[in-house]
């Protein structure tokens, strides 16, 4: 089993719609869990975090937490072409002793915002 | 607003070759992090640092690879014979605490 999944896409949604990406993740004791937007050849920049279950909302983003069924979501709306890019789940795995930690990539969504 | 800032962009090597790749962080932050993504590939964790040290490192970070913060401000990742494998967009990373990571632009390694 993958340790973070995502659905690679590409999802392709029309102007103005509402855009729902999804992340399941196999470790139990995350605690930190990261939306990232990266353009193609470029770095990922950093959308959301969220870290306790229920919905946090900025902007036009939503990130959605389930930590009993081990699930993230983001929502955009009122989705722009300018949205499009490949969208990456990260998951925080501390590192030994916590003293520091890492990211656990998922491989990303593929978001297409049709004009 | 303050950004993590990596040079060179792109980097060309022979194989065999040794490259460093060098990085500034966010000037408050203490963490600091590599990261690699081979084209068409997922992003993935190299090594962590902190505290003048390596907090940890993944399976792929072998003895090939060494890190260093020579400085108050660089923090560099050195590949002492890159392998053709080892063509990929390097990502630095750093973070206040440790949890929420800014990455720099990148460095595309191509190893010919």
């Amino acid at each position: 089993q993958k340790e973070v999944e995502q659905n690679s896409g590409p999802l392709s949604v029309p102007e103005g719609a509402i855009a729902s990406l999804n992340c399941t993740y196999s470790d139990r004791v995350s605690q930190s869990f990261f939306w990232y937007r990266q353009y193609s050849g470029k770095s990922p920049e950093l959308i959301m975090s969220i870290y306790s279950n229920g919905d946090k909302e900025d902007g036009r983003f939503t990130a959605q937490l389930n930590k009993a069924s081990q699930y993230v979501s983001l929502l955009i709306r009122d989705s722009q072409p300018s949205d499009s890019a490949t969208y990456l789940c990260a998951v925080n795995r501390a590192g030994y002793g916590g003293a520091t930690n890492k990211l656990i990539f998922g491989t990303g969504t593929l978001l297409a915002v049709q004009p | 607003e303050p950004e993590v800032t990596q040079t060179p962009s792109h980097q060309v090597t022979q194989m065999g070759q040794e490259v460093i790749l060098r990085c500034v962080p966010i000037s408050n932050h203490l963490y600091f992090y590599w990261y690699r993504q081979i084209l068409g590939q997922k992003v993935e964790f190299l090594v962590s640092f902190y505290n003048n040290e390596i907090s940890e490192k993944s399976e792929i970070f072998d003895d090939q690879f060494s890190v260093e913060r020579p400085d108050g401000s660089n923090f560099t990742l050195k590949i002492r014979s890159t392998k053709l494998e080892d063509s990929a967009m390097y990502f630095c990373a750093s973070s206040e605490a440790a949890d929420t990571q800014y990455f720099g632009p990148g460095t595309r390694l191509t190893v010919l």
